[in-house]
């Protein structure tokens, strides 16, 4: 069935480093994959997206990695900062599918 | 630009009880979503909509029932309130095959 699942649960960096949280999915059909960001008390916001017949794309200090061969997909935030301090989930569409089916997120804490 | 709108943002309710979750989008999104998201969980699809007069189930439908009378709107309820439904429900709207856009949130308490 569809599951999406992240390998670290939390993931603590200094203020200045680049950051990378991954995320494992298991439906060989999704086609399309998003990374959300949620602060405390708010609903998840968008950053990024990527489709699969692409393996990376960039964004305002992020990239998204997509392998497709091992089904991973990762996102990689340049010179984290305090305000990036927040869960990050992966979500994952199928190709046809009309459901976004979510992992169970990873805390990024940011120290000054 | 108001985008993805729920109401109520707050609720207690008493085991046994009924009500009503709204969510309304200003962006003309044929794709709706109802979730719920428990402490330290991602977020679970209740049920979803891909146009109005339509629904479908999502993974964990038990216990919720939506409408979508009208394409701006849809609408979560829950006939008979139980403590495990203590959460906080999300409402998404996407045009299509592309990325989903959340209101801020329920916090629903079943007592």
């Amino acid at each position: 069935g569809e599951s999406v699942g992240l390998h670290l649960p939390t993931l603590s960096v200094q203020e200045g480093d680049n950051s990378i949280i991954n995320c494992a999915y298991s439906n060989s059909a999704s086609d399309y994959f998003i990374w959300y960001k949620q602060e405390s008390g708010k609903g998840p916001q968008f950053i990024i997206d990527i489709r699969s017949n692409m393996d990376k794309r960039q964004g305002q200090r992020v990239t998204v990695l997509l392998n497709k061969t091992v089904k991973h997909l990762s996102l990689q935030i340049a010179a984290t900062q305090p305000g990036d301090s927040a869960v990050y989930f992966c979500a994952e569409r199928g190709n046809g599918f009309q459901k976004l089916v979510f992992g169970t997120g990873t805390r990024l804490l940011v120290s000054p | 630009n108001a985008g993805v709108t729920q109401t109520p943002k707050f609720r207690v309710l008493k085991t046994g009880q009924s009500m009503t979750l709204l969510c309304a989008q200003d962006m003309n999104h044929e794709y709706m979503y109802w979730y719920r998201q428990d402490p330290g969980m991602g977020l679970r699809l209740i049920h979803y909509s891909v146009g109005e007069g339509t629904t479908a189930k999502g993974e964990v439908p038990d216990g919720y029932n939506v409408s979508r009378l009208k394409k701006q709107n849809f609408l979560l309820g829950l006939e008979s309130a139980a403590p495990s439904q203590t959460s906080v429900y999300f409402c998404a709207s996407s045009p299509g095959q592309s990325s989903a856009f959340f209101g801020q949130g329920t916090r629903l308490t079943v007592v």
